[in-house]
């Protein structure tokens, strides 16, 4: 199971606003990394640190964080953003099943605009 | 331009080892600038890290997979591999090779486009 929780589902009319939305105790400490990904191709990094956009990606993709949960935002979501997203971030907690600095995953959420 | 390429056999029978390979084309894997990454997939569920090395041989693994897994570097070759070794079907997935940077070895910049591998008899 994903360290990282997400919606499994979240849908959005054309040109409306969206937020998808991860919890996890590592996001505490470290900042959210999101991806996006369409069927059959690899992820694409949409959102790192936080909210810092590689080149290339539309400003209506914006990164927040609060406490334990970060949040991707689609401001005027587009046909093209139908998509899954996972959000992830380090993780250096020490429990029964991990010790050291490795990666976590949510569990993705799949994005339809209507 | 920085590509990555993965490749490897499709099918891999249950208790043997996967092995694949990761060919980095436009650019060094010897940057000290870059740690490379193995994600992967299993057909229709979410990624998974597997792990990260810098071509200095540092090395972080999913504390899930440790015990099954070896990543290495091949600068002669430009290569990053990945060793899973006893696998079972819950090993049958897409394999991802990605590139990071030193300064966020967690933050996958740029992925190659994946390999299935099968694990079945």
């Amino acid at each position: 199971s994903s360290e990282l929780t997400q919606d499994p589902a979240v849908s959005v009319a054309l040109g409306q606003t969206v937020r998808i939305t991860c919890q996890g105790h590592s996001l505490r400490s470290y900042y959210a990394t999101w991806y996006q990904q369409k069927p059959g191709q690899a992820p694409v990094l949409v959102i790192y640190a936080e909210n810092n956009r590689p080149s290339g990606i539309p400003d209506r993709f914006s990164g927040s964080s609060s406490g334990n949960t970060a949040s991707l935002t689609i401001t005027g979501a587009q046909a093209e953003d139908e998509a899954d997203y996972y959000c992830t971030s380090r993780d250096s907690s020490i429990s029964r099943d991990s010790s050291g600095d490795h990666v976590v995953f949510g569990g993705g959420t799949k994005l339809t605009v209507l | 331009q920085l590509q990555l390429q993965e490749s490897g056999p499709g099918l891999v029978r249950p208790s043997e080892t996967l092995s694949l390979t990761c060919t980095v084309s436009g650019g060094s894997i010897s940057s000290s600038s870059y740690y490379w990454g193995w994600i992967r997939q299993p057909p229709g569920k979410g990624l998974e890290w597997i792990g990260s090395i810098h071509y200095g041989g540092n090395t972080y693994y999913n504390p899930s997979l440790k015990s099954r897994v070896t990543i290495s570097v091949d600068t002669s070759k430009n290569q990053v591999s990945l060793k899973v070794s006893s696998v079972t079907a819950a090993d049958t997935a897409v394999y991802y090779c990605a590139r990071t940077y030193t300064s966020s070895w967690h933050t996958f910049y740029l992925w190659g486009q994946g390999t299935l591998v099968t694990v079945s008899s």
